[in-house]
């Protein structure tokens, strides 16, 4: 079936640094989708993207959509320790029935 | 207030019983999911459904059963042919717009804690 491969898996960064998430289909996806969950939590919709090339932005957070569709990016700038949480990308499968498949997760930690 | 609940949030079950997870939305929403999350290992699919009476399986489903009676409901029984059932289950429901069309935004219920003793 359709899989999602999330890069990297954990990731630690000094509070004021950068982090950035990639997510990888060998398929081309309809769309993306990117997910926060926190400590002890449930995951929460953060955005989705549709357009080859699509870019959003949250206030420090920038969403990629590549051009073939078939991979994206999450970026965060100057980390701030509420960032902490494990990120998920999201793809839903093109065929007739709706069928959401989720990335590994990359965990950040923000040290303050 | 809108939402989608599960329950309960801790269950213990013994070893060789059957479970069942309540999962509740009344968002007015078609699809369903249950998915399965292990450390390391993300969320993976177990079932899911996109309209009442009807299901598929997901990824892992063997071990799982299903039902969908009612659009609000979709419970999911963890059976004793599972060899590994201790895991965070989440359940999620979403918009039916197949095709990505739309925001299919999925919402995520607080999830059941299942320890197998």
């Amino acid at each position: 079936g359709q899989q999602v491969m999330q890069i990297p898996q954990y990731q630690h960064v000094q509070e004021g640094e950068d982090f950035t998430t990639y997510c990888n289909s060998s398929t081309t996806l309809s769309n993306i989708q990117w997910y926060k969950q926190r400590p002890g939590g449930h995951p929460v919709f953060l955005i989705q993207l549709v357009k080859s090339g699509e870019v959003k932005k949250q206030k420090r957070l920038t969403f990629q959509f590549g051009e073939a569709k078939k991979n994206s990016s999450l970026h965060i700038t100057a980390t701030q320790t509420t960032d902490v949480g494990t990120y998920f990308c999201a793809a839903m499968n093109s065929g007739g029935y709706q069928k959401v498949t989720f990335g590994i997760g990359t965990k950040l930690q923000v040290i303050p | 207030d809108g939402g989608i609940t599960q329950s309960p949030k801790y269950l213990f079950r013994k070893e060789g019983q059957n479970v069942t997870l309540s999962c509740e939305q009344n968002l007015n929403h078609d699809a369903m999911y249950w998915y399965r999350q292990d450390p390391g290992q993300g969320l993976r699919l177990i079932y899911y459904s996109q309209i009442v009476n009807d299901f598929q399986k997901g990824d892992i489903a063997e071990g799982y059963s299903v039902s969908r009676e009612k659009k609000e409901s979709f419970p999911l029984t963890v059976t004793s042919a599972q060899k590994n059932p201790t895991a965070f289950y989440l359940c999620a429901s979403s918009i039916s717009a197949g095709g990505g069309r739309g925001n299919t935004e999925a919402f995520f219920g607080q999830g059941t804690r299942l320890t197998v003793v």
